[in-house]
């Protein structure tokens, strides 16, 4: 089955110690991308990868790291975690092609993070 | 002026009625448009996608795209409860600017509900 994997699903952490957020992909895609949700302000993009080793920051990427030594994997690390980085987080993934027009993106089933 | 810009809502319909779900957008220059519907605290699936100016319809789902007037609609027929969700509204960046064509910016979702 197509699909985009992430762990944890729920955690609960204290400020400061560091977390890591793991996203993996089983449809090839070069694409992969995290977002964070919160109430009223929608999905931000926090970091993005066009293909291996090749990563850039979104909108939001302050306090998080990404890394993209695989194609199918894409981990998001908190190294010092805060409070204001609760929040519901999504790993996304798409093709990168010429059909720039159909790159539907293929979500994740959420991680929930909560930092006290 | 936000990129991309929705009523938060919540839009209320009765079962059976027509649902219109609207959504802005600001770079003139963008070329293919996506909905996403997501329920509560699950991932966003896409609904359709268009590119084209004019309508395009998909079951009880149309989009209506006008890139004169930067307005993107989603219509649902024959509403129903199991519509009720937040939709999304995506929209993809031109290709190569900035060398994010996979990039998609969201708007902050209208929240439907379809009452029985």
């Amino acid at each position: 089955e197509a699909q985009v994997t992430q762990n944890p699903r729920y955690l609960i952490t204290v400020t400061g110690k560091k977390l890591t957020v793991t996203c993996s992909q089983n449809m090839n895609h070069e694409y992969m991308s995290w977002y964070r949700q919160d109430p009223g302000l929608g999905l931000r993009q926090i970091y993005y990868s066009m293909n291996v080793e090749v990563t850039d920051k979104g909108d939001v990427p302050e306090g998080y790291k990404v890394s993209r030594k695989e194609k199918r994997n894409f981990p998001l690390i908190l190294e010092s975690p805060s409070p204001n980085q609760t929040s519901l987080y999504f790993c996304a993934s798409s093709l990168f092609s010429d059909r720039w027009y159909n790159n539907e993106q293929f979500f994740g089933p959420g991680t929930r993070l909560t930092v006290l | 002026q936000k990129e991309v810009e929705q009523n938060s809502g919540p839009l209320s319909v009765p079962e059976g009625a027509i649902a219109s779900l609207n959504c802005t957008y600001s770079d003139r220059g963008s070329q293919s448009f996506f909905w996403y519907r997501q329920y509560s605290g699950k991932s966003p699936e896409l609904i359709m996608f268009i590119y084209s100016n004019g309508d395009k319809e998909d079951g009880r789902f149309t989009a209506q795209l006008n890139k004169a007037s930067q307005y993107v609609s989603l219509l649902i027929r024959d509403s129903q409860p199991s519509d009720s969700a937040t939709y999304l509204c995506a929209v993809n960046l031109r290709p190569g600017l900035h060398n994010q064509g996979g990039k998609l910016i969201f708007g902050q979702g209208t929240e439907l509900s379809v009452k029985p």
